[in-house]
């Protein structure tokens, strides 16, 4: 099956610290890969649409200088929250997919906490 | 705005029982549908893909798909207490530049009591 790998499962940092969020898919070649960012008992909300080789497509809302997508490879994206707050605690999670209109699959997520 | 409604619940059923899961979504170009499972916590599980109308079966998962109707449901059969999660309903948009991206409904609680 498809595998995601999300690093780190979880951070706990001051306010002010940049955080890098790490994706990987493990044992298929992803043309496009997602961000999403998940508050307790909500749905899922896309951050961005990350796409290898050029820049992410980020939705209505979401500061692209502050949430900084590299996707470097076919097999890796990183999100970077830079200098982040206590209200950019929440559980960001990464998917993947091979194409278009296959599934996605996600990652185990990142629970980032700042203090 | 393209949107994916579900039923929130709480839906709860006996163990043993068939769980009837349901959503609804507005955009009639949608091609591909998906249900995922997430355990509170945790991120979301890939449980179905269907993408023509009619039934699709793995295991104990059956999802059904009408377009006519703009419906997708899901059936869980012989239904275990690990079934207790919330179910994600998520249609993939048509077309434009929001392609392929996914629509989620809020998600349905399901709980499964010995």
């Amino acid at each position: 099956g498809a595998v995601v790998s999300q690093h780190p499962s979880r951070v706990i940092c001051k306010s002010g610290t940049s955080v890098k969020i790490e994706c990987r898919s493990l044992d298929f070649q992803a043309t496009t890969m997602f961000w999403y960012r998940q508050f307790p008992k909500k749905s899922l909300m896309l951050m961005a649409t990350s796409n290898e080789g050029s820049k992410a497509t980020y939705e209505q809302g979401v500061e692209k200088d502050k949430f900084l997508i590299n996707h470097a490879s076919l097999t890796l994206s990183t999100l970077t929250v830079t200098s982040a707050h206590p209200e950019d605690s929440s559980f960001y999670i990464c998917s993947a997919r091979r194409q278009a209109n296959q599934p996605q699959h996600f990652g185990d997520g990142t629970r980032l906490s700042i203090l | 705005q393209k949107e994916v409604e579900q039923n929130s619940g709480p839906l709860s059923v006996p163990e043993g029982a068939i769980a009837s899961l349901n959503c609804t979504y507005s955009d009639r170009g949608s091609q591909s549908f998906f249900w995922y499972r997430q355990y509170s916590g945790k991120s979301p599980e890939l449980i179905m893909s269907i993408y023509s109308n009619g039934d699709k079966e793995d295991g104990r998962f059956t999802a059904q798909l009408n377009k006519a109707s703009q419906y997708v449901s899901l059936l869980i059969r012989d239904s275990q207490p690990s079934d207790s999660a919330t179910y994600l309903c998520a249609v993939a948009n048509a077309g434009g530049t929001s392609y392929g991206k996914l629509t989620f409904g809020q998600g349905t609680i399901l709980t499964v009591h010995p």
